[in-house]
């Protein structure tokens, strides 16, 4: 499975933008790229995901490099509520394989007041 | 349209017991995905089934672990003869179709004394 690579941790003042990234120079053509957080004591939460164009939601958006090599995730206003762990994650859309989510180590966000 | 239910939240056993982990899929999702948390830890795939059928379990210890989702009910995860390494967080998550978005529960805390 193509791997990611995120930083331990980021910190950002409330109502500021925050922009984490995400390495992935293994991606293969079929994989889409996915942004799950989780916050304290809480399952997973899907953020975002995308395959090769730019994505907007309610959440968030995601930036996705040329080469697909690297995506970085865009909360436009962080708030207090946005501190969480953060997954970047790569997920095939074979049919022929079982979708399953591998979650690594995440970048620990800190928003401060 | 109710989430991803698991129960109970928090399950204390002693060791020798066994435990049992029920998860009720979002409304109309057939996928369900089972991931275990050890503490200080990325979660980690362990079984997809889909109704009555195990798809992909490569991530189930190969003894006392067992996932069932029958057509009626919500899905187990049972856990036989529970050892304190077994302490950890597991997580289930539903998903319509195969390589879409899932959808995860708040998790059942299993703590072994």
């Amino acid at each position: 499975d193509a791997k990611t690579t995120q930083p331990n941790s980021m910190e950002s003042n409330e109502e500021e933008p925050v922009h984490l990234p995400c390495n992935h120079s293994t991606i293969s053509g079929t994989d889409y790229i996915h942004w799950y957080r989780q916050l304290p004591s809480q399952g997973p939460e899907y953020v975002i995901h995308g395959l090769t164009s730019n994505v907007n939601n309610r959440m968030a958006s995601l930036a996705i490099a040329e080469d697909r090599k690297s995506s970085t995730l865009i909360l436009h206003r962080a708030t207090l509520r946005d501190a969480a762990v953060y997954y970047c994650i790569l997920s095939p859309i074979s049919s022929g394989s079982a979708r399953q989510l591998t979650f690594g180590s995440g970048t620990q966000l800190t928003v401060l007041p | 349209n109710a989430g991803v239910m698991q129960n109970p939240r928090h399950l204390v056993r002693r060791r020798g017991q066994e435990a049992r982990l029920r998860c009720s899929p979002m409304k109309g999702h057939s996928h369900v995905y089972w991931y275990r948390q050890l503490p200080e830890e990325g979660l980690k795939f362990m079984v997809y089934l889909q109704k009555e059928n195990i798809i992909d379990e490569s991530g189930m210890p190969k003894e006392r672990f067992s996932a069932e989702f029958p057509k009626e009910g919500p899905s187990i995860l049972r856990i036989q003869q529970v050892v304190r390494g077994d302490s950890a967080a597991y997580f289930c998550a539903s998903s319509p179709l195969p390589g879409t978005e899932a959808f995860f529960g708040q998790g059942t805390r299993l703590t072994v004394v």
